[in-house]
């Protein structure tokens, strides 16, 4: 059974970088089926997607957010991990990983709050 | 780029069979897969139909997906509701490699 979890910090500073990776488990990010995303949620409302990556490094990223947005993998760790430079309120929300291609799994989560 | 539209909110009583749409404003609805996930309060996105139609292990065959060329429509249809079913559901498709999700909507089980 495939196991994503997401970590980092869970505040950053208005106009500061955030950084979160996920872990896979119980599967190989190596495995050429899979793509690898990054969706949030901000408190109250409805899911946004981030980006997507490959394990050979090509990424799809949001049009909204293309210029702050980087994703990078990690085969020998089994992770991947995504930067948001330039943030601020608005991007206060709870950060999900996920895996598409055939059956979707997907993180539990990780809040990351942005101070106004 | 397009857009899936849900209604905000659907109730029905328990034991009863309740169907969710999802309406894609442009291009065809059997273009690209479509996922459907539940979010109980509190909880992450658990995926309920992938590939139109698909359950993943463990979702009860009271879940069921379909498409609709017609309505240019997704459909999520739940049998013998119970309260457990209490949720937001999203849709969820495809613009070339980008994801686009539906507003989500709200049943609730009364």
């Amino acid at each position: 059974q495939l196991q994503l979890q997401e970590s980092g910090p869970g505040l950053v500073r208005s106009s500061e970088t955030l950084s979160l990776t996920c872990t896979v488990s119980g599967g190989s990010i190596s495995d050429s089926r899979y793509y690898w995303d990054w969706i949030r949620q901000p408190p109250g409302k409805g899911l946004e997607w981030i980006g997507s990556i490959f394990y050979s490094g090509s990424t799809d990223y949001n049009p909204s957010l293309k210029s702050r947005v980087i994703m990078s993998v990690d085969r020998s760790k089994n992770q991947f991990s995504l930067r948001l430079t330039s943030v601020t309120a608005a991007d206060t929300a709870l950060y999900y990983c996920a895996k598409h291609g055939g059956h979707p799994y997907w993180g539990q989560g990780t809040l990351v709050t942005v101070p106004a | 780029n397009y857009m899936l539209t849900q209604p905000h909110s659907v109730s029905e009583s328990p034991g009863k069979t309740v169907t969710i749409s999802c309406t894609r404003s442009s291009g065809s609805i059997a273009s690209n897969y479509v996922q459907w996930f539940q979010q109980r309060p509190g909880s992450a996105p658990t995926p309920v139909i992938f590939e139109d139609n698909q359950r993943p292990s463990g979702v009860p065959d009271r879940f069921s997906g379909s498409i609709d060329s017609s309505s240019n429509s997704a459909f999520l249809t739940i049998s013998g509701l119970n309260t457990n079913d209490e949720a937001d559901y999203y849709c969820q498709s495809y613009d070339s490699n980008n994801w686009v999700f539906g507003g989500g909507t709200k049943l609730a089980v009364l």
